[in-house]
């Protein structure tokens, strides 16, 4: 069974620049979640979706951040002018159920 | 909206010996109780859940304890070896959603 698929696996910006996360989840997992991981730091939730809704976003800046899952299938996190606090590692995991979620390698950004 | 802590964020252990991490949160209703390993420049992998009514659960070497009354979930490895040198983290899953909270991280290092 192919696992959760994150590219690209490294990305350098400049501020200011915009840059866009794809994932592609395991296939039937109808949950799928977008996490932020600051050096050192635990998994902050930005996002899930359920199929192609959005469920949560409360933690996603919404005025540079945006996340899409327009067929219930693969999704896209971008983001507009970044900063460099917004250097991180960026999680995507997907799940048949809350009980075990299934975890790509992950985007490291840094943001220079 | 619940809240995780974990303890400690870093431990160092020789080989033989056991190693305890400790987390606790707030919802009382969290329905499944998760604990995830890191190792450097991979994803987060799951080596245990349980469920809200299991107190005990013990599964290669890993025992995880649940204390419903003061909140509070704790991972032992038994015998730990230096293979099991990695970011630890506990995971919560809140009640009557899928949305999944992850502590602070436990970095533990096994020494030979």
């Amino acid at each position: 069974e192919a696992g959760v698929t994150q590219s690209p696996r490294y990305a350098v910006l400049q501020e200011g620049q915009a840059v866009s996360f794809w994932c592609d989840p395991i296939s039937g997992h109808d949950t799928l979640y977008w996490y932020q991981q600051p050096r050192d730091q635990g998994p902050q939730l930005l996002v899930y979706f359920r199929d192609e809704a959005v469920i949560d976003n409360s933690q996603l800046p919404s005025d540079r951040f945006s996340a899409v899952r327009p067929k219930g299938t693969n999704s896209t996190l971008k983001i507009q002018s970044a900063k460099q606090g917004d250097t991180a590692t960026y999680l995507c995991a997907s799940s048949p159920s809350s009980e075990r979620l299934f975890f790509g390698h992950g985007t490291k950004l840094s943001v220079l | 909206g619940e809240q995780v802590e974990q303890r400690p964020p870093h431990l160092s252990v020789r080989e033989g010996d056991s190693a305890i991490i400790i987390c606790t949160y707030t919802d009382s209703a969290t329905a499944y109780f998760s604990w995830y390993k890191q190792e450097a420049g991979a994803g987060l992998q799951l080596l245990m859940s349980v469920l809200s009514n299991v107190d005990r659960k013990e599964e290669q070497g890993l025992t995880v304890l649940l204390n419903k009354k003061d909140k509070r979930l704790s991972l032992n490895l038994t015998a730990a070896h230096p293979g099991d040198s990695a970011v630890y983290f506990c995971a919560v899953s809140v009640s009557n959603t899928n949305k999944v909270v992850f502590g602070t991280g436990t970095r533990l290092q096994v020494l030979p």
